[in-house]
């Protein structure tokens, strides 16, 4: 079956440490992929995309992620976290005209 | 240029009542995607409209129900609400079938059900 997982439903760095946030996909071919933050009583604000080329994408906000077509993996990662990176992270995945997004992932930044 | 924009922020209707909810995508946006994320479950599908028609259904009850107008402006309509439909209701708008280009999502309607 068609699926996104996001395997952790809660994160907790220190701000500064690094980051990675994961995203499993399982479909037939190569999907669309997409990274979206939520802000707590917000709509979903678009980091970054994959639509094909280059494997590793730059997003905005200092945040990356790399297609991994062996894993079925787009991880999401940013080398220095900001206290202002608290937030939802929703991984998504478009094949045709269909867009299923995972559960999503709540960051938490220590100071 | 504007976003999507969706009205109003904040409904509080009882049980049993009809909620409306609306949305306006980005100009030259064809297709309007609704989804609820009740707390603790995520973004979960409702409906997608383009070219004014459904084009897809989520796994929810007919109660619930919208349209698109001409203008691709939408309405999503929940009919004899129950407690469990209190949700953020997120509209999303895109240039073509929503798997192939990103969304951009409204603010959303924040639903309260007592």
């Amino acid at each position: 079956a068609q699926s996104v997982t996001q395997p952790d439903i809660h994160i907790t760095v220190s701000e500064g440490a690094s980051l990675e946030l994961r995203c499993n996909y399982s479909y037939g071919a190569t999907p669309y992929l997409f990274w979206y933050v939520q802000s707590p009583g917000q709509g979903l604000q678009l980091l970054l995309k994959y639509f094909s080329g280059d494997t590793l994408v730059q997003g905005i906000k200092g945040f990356e992620a790399e297609f991994k077509r062996s894993q079925s993996s787009f991880n999401l990662r940013k080398p220095s976290v900001h206290w202002s990176d608290a937030a939802e992270y929703f991984c998504a995945v478009g094949i045709g005209n269909d867009m299923r997004f995972g559960a999503g992932t709540r960051l938490t930044v220590k100071p | 240029e504007a976003g999507v924009t969706q009205s109003p922020t904040h409904l509080i209707k009882t049980r049993g009542q009809q909620a409306t909810l609306r949305c306006s995508p980005i100009s030259g946006h064809t297709s309007v995607y609704w989804y609820q994320q009740a707390l603790g479950l995520g973004l979960q599908f409702l409906l997608w409209y383009d070219e004014g028609e459904e084009r897809n259904r989520g796994n929810f009850p007919p109660r619930f129900s919208g349209r698109q107008f001409p203008n691709y402006s939408s309405e999503l309509n929940v009919n004899a609400l129950e407690l469990e439909d209190s949700a953020l209701y997120l509209c999303a708008s895109s240039s073509r079938g929503q798997g192939a280009t990103e969304a951009f999502f409204g603010q959303g309607t924040r639903l309260t059900v007592v």
